[in-house]
């Protein structure tokens, strides 16, 4: 199984300011023919369920704000926040699906400082 | 748009089953695999399997072997995934979610609401 872990576990960032959070994967979930990673990229916020914020680990999805932004390849990705917002308090959680059985991250909770 | 309604919060003794539904809507429901994924209280996100509504076909990860069964109802657009000789590990938000495409090589792009199942004699 592709282990995924996620650093750090939690940060407090002031409004405003930049947040970014770190995956890395056991293997590398690059698909050399096609040469994209099959990494994603999701919110989940208190008693929510999770949504989806990047795909191919850089490919914003319809409707999220462009302060999202994912990065990376290979077996190490970041996810960034530009500038946090009070809505992006949530816990954020990296999923590989390169491989089965799929494999999340344990989750990365944002906090305002 | 794309609506995923899931069935109402659970009771079971251990030892019972459980049987959870997902009621699709807002897209053409054979088109697009469907995953389950749970969360224990105040844990993270653990992926169970997959069917593909088209032919049925369904695949889960190794600890689930023997207990768990994904079905669906193409009539009714529908997917069912049961349990069976549930414990209190067991106890968790049981979430159906849509793939973006129709194998295992696309990621999630919709969610139900979770289904919470309590364990408990």
């Amino acid at each position: 199984d592709i282990v995924m872990t996620q650093s750090p576990d939690s940060l407090a960032v002031s409004l405003g300011e930049r947040a970014t959070i770190n995956c890395k994967s056991s293997q590398s979930v690059l698909n050399t023919s096609n040469k994209k990673n099959y990494l994603g990229w999701y919110q989940q916020k208190p008693g929510q369920p999770p949504q989806l914020l990047i795909y191919w680990a850089s490919t914003r999805e319809s409707g999220i704000p462009d302060r999202f932004s994912g990065s990376g390849s290979g077996t190490d990705f970041t996810l960034t926040i530009s500038s946090l917002q009070a809505e992006d308090v949530a816990v954020y959680y990296c999923q590989q699906y390169y491989n089965i059985p799929w494999t999340f991250g344990q989750g990365t909770k944002v906090e305002i400082k | 748009q794309v609506q995923l309604v899931q069935s109402g919060a659970e009771v079971k003794k251990p030892g019972a089953s459980v049987k959870v539904s997902c009621k699709a809507s807002g897209y053409t429901f054979t088109d697009y695999y469907m995953h389950w994924v749970r969360q224990a209280p105040g844990q993270g996100l653990e992926w169970m399997g997959w069917i593909n509504p088209a032919s049925g076909g369904a695949n889960f990860v190794q600890k689930f072997q023997g207990r768990v069964t994904m079905t669906r109802d193409t009539s009714i657009n529908t997917a069912y995934m049961e349990l069976s000789s549930l414990t209190s590990d067991d106890a968790a938000v049981y979430y159906c979610a849509k793939a973006a495409g129709s194998s295992t090589a696309w990621y999630i792009d919709s969610w139900g609401q979770g289904t919470l199942v309590t364990v408990s004699s």
